[in-house]
C-alpha cells in the first residue's frame, strides 16, 4: 500500500543533542511537508520541499534543518539550537502544486526532551 | 495575519446524537477549506476539501459547508459512533503557494 512513514513513533532527547526524524514516501509525490504540533494549536511549518534538491523555511525553521536528496525522503533534524523541542512531529506529501491536491499525513514522532 | 478559528474547543456527546463544529477563517486570498479528523497520536486523515463555488461536501456521516462570503464553515456528524472520538481540524489554503492555515481543532468524545 501507498503511504508515508514516519520513525521512530517515540523520540527520546538529552539536552544538547541532535536528533533526526525520519520520513519517506512511496506515493511518487513531489512535495513534502514538516509540521509540529502542540497541545491545543495548530500545526506549524517547519519545512518544505516541493522537488528533490530544494527546500523552503516555513514559519518555524529556526533550531531546524532538513534535506531532500530523494524523492522519497525528507528528513528532519531537530538540533540543539531549538530550545522547545518537544511536540509532535507530522510528515505529509502533496502529489504537485495543485490547490485541490491533497495531503497524506504520516503517523507523527512524538519528541520528548529528558 | 491568516487566522482559523475553531469552536467549541472541546466537545461531549452521546452516541447516536448529532453535532456541529464551527471554523471561522480570515485567510486571503482563499484557495480552498479542509476538515481532517485526527486520532490521538496519528496523523491526520482528509475528510472534505472545499473549493470557493462549493457550499456542501459530504463525506458519509460528515457534512461540510462552506460560507465563503462570512468565512465560515461548519461540519455536521449524523448519528455520532464511538469511533467519531477524535481532534477535528479545519484547514484553510491560500495564496499562489496554497500553503495551509491550521486551525487547533475540536476535541470531540462521543460517549456510550
Amino acid at each position: 500500500d501507498g503511504g508515508i512513514t514516519q520513525s521512530p513513533k517515540y523520540l527520546f532527547r538529552k539536552e544538547g543533542q541532535n536528533v533526526t526524524l525520519s520520513c519517506e514516501q512511496n506515493l511518487n509525490h513531489d512535495a513534502m511537508y514538516w509540521y509540529r504540533q502542540d497541545p491545543g494549536q495548530g500545526l506549524r511549518l517547519i519545512y518544505y520541499s516541493q522537488i528533490v534538491n530544494d527546500f523552503q523555511k516555513g514559519d518555524i525553521a529556526e533550531g531546524y534543518s532538513v534535506s531532500r536528496e530523494k524523492k522519497e525522503s525528507f528528513p528532519l533534524t531537530v538540533t540543539s539550537a531549538q530550545k522547545n523541542p518537544t511536540a509532535f512531529y507530522l510528515c505529509a506529501s502533496k502529489e504537485g502544486d495543485l490547490a485541490n491536491y491533497g495531503y497524506t499525513f504520516g503517523s507523527g514522532t512524538r519528541l520528548t526532551v529528558v | 495575519k491568516n487566522q482559523v478559528e475553531q469552536s467549541p474547543q472541546s466537545l461531549i456527546i452521546l452516541e447516536g446524537k448529532n453535532c456541529t463544529l464551527q471554523c471561522n477563517y480570515t485567510v486571503s486570498p482563499f484557495s480552498n477549506l479542509r476538515w481532517y479528523k485526527q486520532d490521538t497520536g496519528r496523523g491526520p486523515v482528509s475528510l472534505t476539501i472545499m473549493t470557493f463555488s462549493e457550499n456542501t461536501k459530504s463525506n458519509g456521516r460528515y457534512t461540510a459547508t462552506l460560507d465563503a462570503d462570512t468565512k465560515q464553515s461548519s461540519l455536521h456528524i449524523t448519528a455520532s459512533q464511538l469511533s467519531d472520538s477524535a481532534s477535528y481540524i479545519c484547514v484553510v489554503s491560500a495564496g499562489a503557494g496554497n500553503m495551509l492555515t491550521f486551525g487547533g481543532g475540536t476535541r470531540l468524545m462521543v460517549k456510550p
